[in-house]
């Protein structure tokens, strides 16, 4: 299995400021995911972060909102951007590939609450 | 895309009892099916993945089945424990990709009263 870090926790944030949430993982893997749970909901895809080239965005997902990066094949930063309180969630990252057997695992999550 | 229905959204038992929760798919190419436990303040933890040229698979207390043909898989969890009280979330490879792109139902809450 991948041991995953995820950070912060949590935070308290403004309308209109944006927070960076970074995804560590212990070892290389192929991909890396960035996922939304609504408090009481399910997870819902935001989108596939490519080491080395853009992130592929699900749909009702956009770039500008959510900048992901992915530098290498250990890292990567999902950004929410110009916040409302409508964006108070839980920020999951997940990775999987053939190193994992194609076996998703989850961070702890990132629980943001936007006032 | 692919669509996953998940039945019920609570489940209620007594300790000791069996616990079943299913799910639908709506892709045909889907060909990996995991469970996840998520406990309050925690991230979703696998538990037990199905692949879709078996029908059947079990780790202690916990099996998993699937019908291809009518595209439903069921998680059955026996002698059920206070510690087993979670959301439990059901999920489906879209488009049977080997990458990993999971597709979730809406998860059910599950207690298990002592």
């Amino acid at each position: 299995s991948a041991v995953i870090s995820q950070k912060p926790s949590r935070d308290i944030c403004q309308r209109g400021t944006s927070l960076t949430i970074q995804c560590q993982v212990d070892s290389q893997v192929t991909m890396m995911f960035w996922y939304r749970q609504q408090p009481g909901q399910s997870l819902t895809l935001i989108a596939t972060a490519n080491q080395g080239s853009e992130a592929t965005y699900e749909s009702g997902f956009v770039i500008d909102k959510f900048p992901i990066s992915r530098p290498n094949l250990t890292f990567s930063t999902l950004t929410v951007s110009n916040m409302s309180p409508e964006d108070s969630s839980i920020y999951l990252c997940s990775v999987g590939g053939q190193l994992t057997k194609n076996i998703q695992y989850f961070g702890a999550g990132t629980r943001l609450s936007v006032l | 895309g692919e669509n996953v229905e998940q039945h019920p959204s609570t489940l209620s038992v007594q300790e000791g009892d069996s616990a079943v929760i299913k799910c639908t798919y709506s892709d045909s190419a889907s060909n990996y099916f995991p469970w996840y436990k998520q406990e309050l303040g925690k991230g979703p933890q696998l538990i037990i993945d199905i692949r879709s040229n078996v029908g059947e698979k079990k780790d202690q207390r916990i099996a998993v089945t699937l019908n291809k043909t009518a595209k439903h898989f069921s998680l059955h969890i026996t002698e059920t424990q206070p510690e087993d009280s979670a959301v439990y979330f059901c999920a489906a490879n879209a488009g049977g990709t080997s990458y990993g792109k999971l597709t979730f139902g809406q998860g059910t809450i599950l207690t298990v009263h002592p």
